[in-house]
């Protein structure tokens, strides 16, 4: 069964601040991997996606990195905002369903 | 519409009573998926539709818990004789391709948030 981890479980830092997240994975069969924000109260957003074939993918001030073999992946965050507050979901696909971990929570402090 | 439609978005219900949540999918998603939410554990994945017929249904929790989906677009999670243990946020999710393994897209809505007393 996959399981996936996500460290650390929350983050403050202030703002203007670069900072990195974590993801791991157990199975490195996958066909993709997906970082999602959530807002209090809110649904998910997806913020990237990696396919199992590549590497890296930017958007904007995030990169988030795939590193298969390792069971692996970070989003990395530049120059953080207040405005990017929000929980930090890392999710794996092996088939239909999305696996995902639970979570880093971020606050960017003015 | 423009976006995953959920109703309702909260419900207090009393333990041993049925509920039923619906979601209302981005106007042409083929797949649709719901997952659930416990308070401090990560989303679960529980059923996933491919138009009206749902290939996988090995994450509901128990038979207690059922869903249908008519007209390839509307679907109903119902879950029956509520347990405390069913409190959660009920995520309804849908993508243009059928599963997650085509890296497309999956749109989630904002949720139902089930408290069972």
């Amino acid at each position: 069964k996959q399981e996936v981890t996500q460290i650390p479980a929350a983050l403050s830092v202030p703002e203007g601040e670069n900072l990195v997240l974590n993801c791991s994975f157990t199975d490195s069969a996958i066909y993709n991997l997906q970082w999602f924000r959530q807002d209090p109260g809110k649904g998910l957003t997806s913020l990237l996606l990696i396919q199992s074939s590549q590497r890296e993918q930017t958007s904007g001030r995030l990169n988030a990195s795939l590193d298969k073999s390792s069971g692996r992946s970070t989003l990395y965050i530049a120059a953080s905002q207040p405005g990017d507050s929000a929980t930090y979901l890392c999710a794996v696909s092996s088939g239909y369903a999305l696996n995902f971990g639970k979570g880093t929570s971020l606050l960017v402090t003015p | 519409g423009a976006g995953v439609s959920q109703s309702p978005s909260n419900k207090v219900t009393e333990k041993g009573k049925d509920v039923e949540l619906r979601c209302d999918p981005i106007s042409g998603h083929t797949a649709l998926y719901w997952y659930r939410q416990s308070l401090g554990q990560g989303l679960e994945f529980l059923i996933y539709f491919q138009g009206n017929s749902a290939p996988d249904k090995s994450g509901l929790p128990s038979d207690r818990f059922s869903a249908e989906r008519t007209g390839g677009s509307v679907s109903t999670l119902t879950i029956q004789r509520t347990q405390q243990e069913d409190s959660a946020v009920y995520l309804c999710a849908s993508s243009t391709q059928p599963g997650t393994g085509a890296g497309n897209t999956i749109y989630f809505g904002e949720g139902s948030w089930l408290t069972v007393v």
